[in-house]
């Protein structure tokens, strides 16, 4: 059950577009169409922002998309906003039948 | 609309037990499988465990096996950790969340409710 991996942090200015990766394996990731991406603000509880790789429940804003390509899957953030700034998790169903989350990526508005 | 409150956190002594609840409203607690998710302090989210909707299927993870246990009384609305041999690496807020009925995406969280393990 290790953690799926993501970079540590990435950045971009308003307007702009970013890419946060989640690199798994073919027991997670790679094997099933079961990643999500959260969005979490300090001192507040995680909110779902992409499902089932690309799904956008409802509410959330269309300038959040996810895809996914073998053992990575992106959420790609375009026309960044300083409300984007946040900590991003993936998590992932795996072939053991448990969940994974990944080790976060802090998104900072420039 | 769909309120989850956890409840039952605190302070508790190396190798103590706890015991966490979820109180659900405004959905079908029944027809939903749950889970709790923790977050030690400044750091990640760690999956902890997930039981099915009957109760009949539950999976941990590995770092809880054995110590932790889910449970849930839909009668109640109710979800449940009973939470024993705590260590020090246990220190986290603990949320509960519904798991989506199809996707396996947690989509409502609680607020959290803060396990702190020290002597």
């Amino acid at each position: 059950q290790s953690a799926l991996t993501q970079p540590a942090s990435v950045s971009g200015s308003p307007g702009q577009s970013i890419t946060i990766s989640c690199t798994g394996t073919r027991s997670d990731v790679g094997g099933y169409n079961y990643v999500s991406w959260y969005q979490q603000h300090p001192g507040k509880a995680p909110k779902l922002m992409i499902c089932e790789v690309s799904n956008r429940p409802s509410g959330v804003s269309n300038r959040f998309s996810g895809s996914k390509s073998g053992n990575t899957a992106s959420l790609t953030i375009s026309g960044l906003q300083a409300e984007d700034e946040a900590d991003y998790y993936c998590s992932s169903y795996t072939s053991g039948s448990t969940l994974v989350f990944g080790t976060g990526t802090k998104v900072t508005v420039l | 609309q769909v309120q989850l409150v956890e409840s039952g956190g605190g302070l508790v002594k190396p190798g103590g037990s706890l015991r966490l609840s979820c109180a659900a409203s405004g959905f079908i607690f029944s027809d939903y499988y749950m889970s709790w998710i923790r977050q030690a302090p400044g750091k990640g989210l760690e999956w902890v465990s997930y039981i099915s909707s009957s109760g009949s299927t539950i999976y941990y993870a590995d770092s809880v096996k054995g110590r932790f246990t889910i449970s849930r009384d839909n009668a109640k609305n109710s979800l449940y950790l009973q939470m024993n041999s705590l260590r020090a690496e246990d220190t986290a807020v603990y949320y509960c969340a519904r798991i989506h009925s199809s996707g396996w995406s947690f989509d409502y969280w609680g607020q959290g409710t803060l396990v702190t393990v020290s002597s």
